[in-house]
């Protein structure tokens, strides 16, 4: 069945480096995926999306990476901030169904 | 403009017991869902509806129920609660889920327990 999953269940970065959160993914049938922030005690926070057909797409501070040949995707934050830290899901979203997937999530801590 | 609403935001149930999670938002989404997360894990989908009178099952629809009478709320009931329902419930919404700036808006969860 298809299922989104991430590699890393936590990642420690010093602020003001950048940040990588990488998800693979086994099925190649999502119409886009989609990137969400968890802090703590609140709802998924919508980061950045990306349609499958896309490889690239960068937002403020964030960029997505979609490798398809590898079925492979990584949210890149630039510059880390303490506000950063939180738990981070990669979602797939396959309009047929109507159904958002999501993976087990990465807590990324921020050092000072 | 407040978006997605849930009350209540913590709840503890005796084995046995009923509740309805309330959820209500005033985005005028047509598409409301359900989620539960589990310690440590992803959202996983139990209903969901794609306009006033419309629900589907998700992927762990067993011992819930929905209803949707309105555009504006999306109630989730449990009949006979058991302690693998304990959880954190997750309402959303969105005007077209999966399209450019049209996200799934979260509410801020309702946590339950069952003992």
């Amino acid at each position: 069945g298809e299922s989104v999953g991430l590699h890393l269940p936590t990642l420690s970065v010093q602020e003001g480096d950048n940040s990588i959160i990488n998800c693979a993914y086994s099925n190649s049938a999502s119409d886009y995926f989609i990137w969400y922030k968890q802090e703590s005690g609140k709802g998924p926070q919508f980061i950045i999306d990306i349609r499958s057909n896309m490889d690239k797409r960068q937002g403020q501070r964030v960029t997505v990476l979609l490798n398809k040949t590898v079925k492979h995707l990584s949210l890149q934050i630039a510059a880390t901030q303490p506000g950063d830290s939180a738990v981070y899901f990669c979602a797939g979203f396959k309009a047929a169904g109507n159904k958002l997937t999501f993976g087990g999530g990465t807590r990324v801590l921020v050092k000072p | 403009n407040a978006g997605v609403t849930q009350t209540p935001k913590f709840r503890i149930l005796k084995i046995g017991q009923s509740m309805t999670l309330q959820c209500a938002q005033d985005m005028n989404h047509n598409y409301m869902y359900w989620y539960r997360q589990d310690p440590g894990m992803g959202l996983k989908l139990i209903y969901y509806s794609v306009g006033a009178g419309i629900t589907d099952k998700g992927e762990v629809p067993n011992g819930y129920n929905v209803s949707r009478s309105t555009t504006e709320d999306f109630p989730l009931r449990l009949e006979l609660a058991a302690p693998s329902q304990t959880s954190v419930y997750f309402c959303a919404s969105s005007l077209s889920p999966g399209v450019d700036n049209s996200p799934l808006h979260f509410g801020n969860g309702t946590r339950l327990t069952v003992t």
